[in-house]
């Protein structure tokens, strides 16, 4: 059974970067035609879809972060990563990283982390 | 980016009840609707795929429904671990967006 576990610092200062690092365990993060997802969620609201990237080192972001957002992976650590520079009080959320999994040209999200806080704070 | 709006955003039911959820996309985008369950502070939990079809593990209570740009999740009878946030998410084009949620609340 794949698990996922986000790790990283709970508090980023304004101005700097946020970086996340997302462990697969249960199975190789090579293993089938999987992309890896990051996606947040403000407290009380609703979920923001960050980017994915493929084990080939393929990448799609969302527009609305894509000047800021680096996702990377180590399929030798089996973990993937996700750098968020010039941080504000709006990118403070909960983090979670995801499979996207499907089949015959639908994806789903499945399954998730438990989720990481940072806070963007001075 | 693809909009999705759920209706209601939120909702006072009993257990037992038979409750149904809707999300209406901007556009048309097939069958590619998701359905995912988040209970408090804990990560969202896939529970219907391609509009229809029920996740393993998933109770056959769930169910949904609908094609192109309407959609509907249905609880046949509220269970007390349903009680949660809903949220719809569309996989038809990038990005991938979400529903602001549907929160079912007890009466």
């Amino acid at each position: 059974q794949v698990q996922l576990q986000e790790s990283g610092p709970g508090l980023v200062r304004p101005s700097q970067t946020l970086s996340l690092t997302c462990t697969v365990s249960g199975a190789s993060i090579n293993s089938g035609s999987y992309y890896w997802s990051w996606i947040r969620q403000p407290a009380g609201k609703g979920l923001e879809w960050i980017g994915h990237i493929y084990t080939s080192g393929m990448t799609n972001y969302n527009p609305s972060l894509k000047r800021r957002v680096t996702i990377s992976v180590d399929t030798s650590r089996n973990h993937f990563s996700l750098q968020l520079n010039s941080v504000t009080a709006a990118d403070t959320a909960v983090y979670f990283c995801v499979r996207d999994s499907g089949w015959s040209g639908h994806t789903w999200f499945d399954p998730w982390g438990q989720g990481t806080l940072v806070t963007v704070s001075s | 980016d693809i909009q999705l709006t759920q209706s209601p955003s939120s909702l006072s039911a009993s257990v037992g009840d038979r409750v149904t959820i809707t999300c209406r996309a901007s556009q048309s985008i097939s069958n590619n609707l998701n359905w995912y369950k988040q209970q408090p502070g804990k990560a969202p939990k896939l529970l219907i795929y391609a509009a229809s079809t029920l996740q393993r593990g998933v109770p056959s209570r769930f169910s949904g429904y609908g094609s192109r740009t309407d959609f509907s999740l249905t609880v046949s009878s509220l269970q007390p671990e349903d009680f949660a946030t809903y949220y719809c998410q569309q996989s038809y084009s990038s990005p991938p967006t979400f529903g602001q949620g549907t929160k079912l609340e007890f009466k």
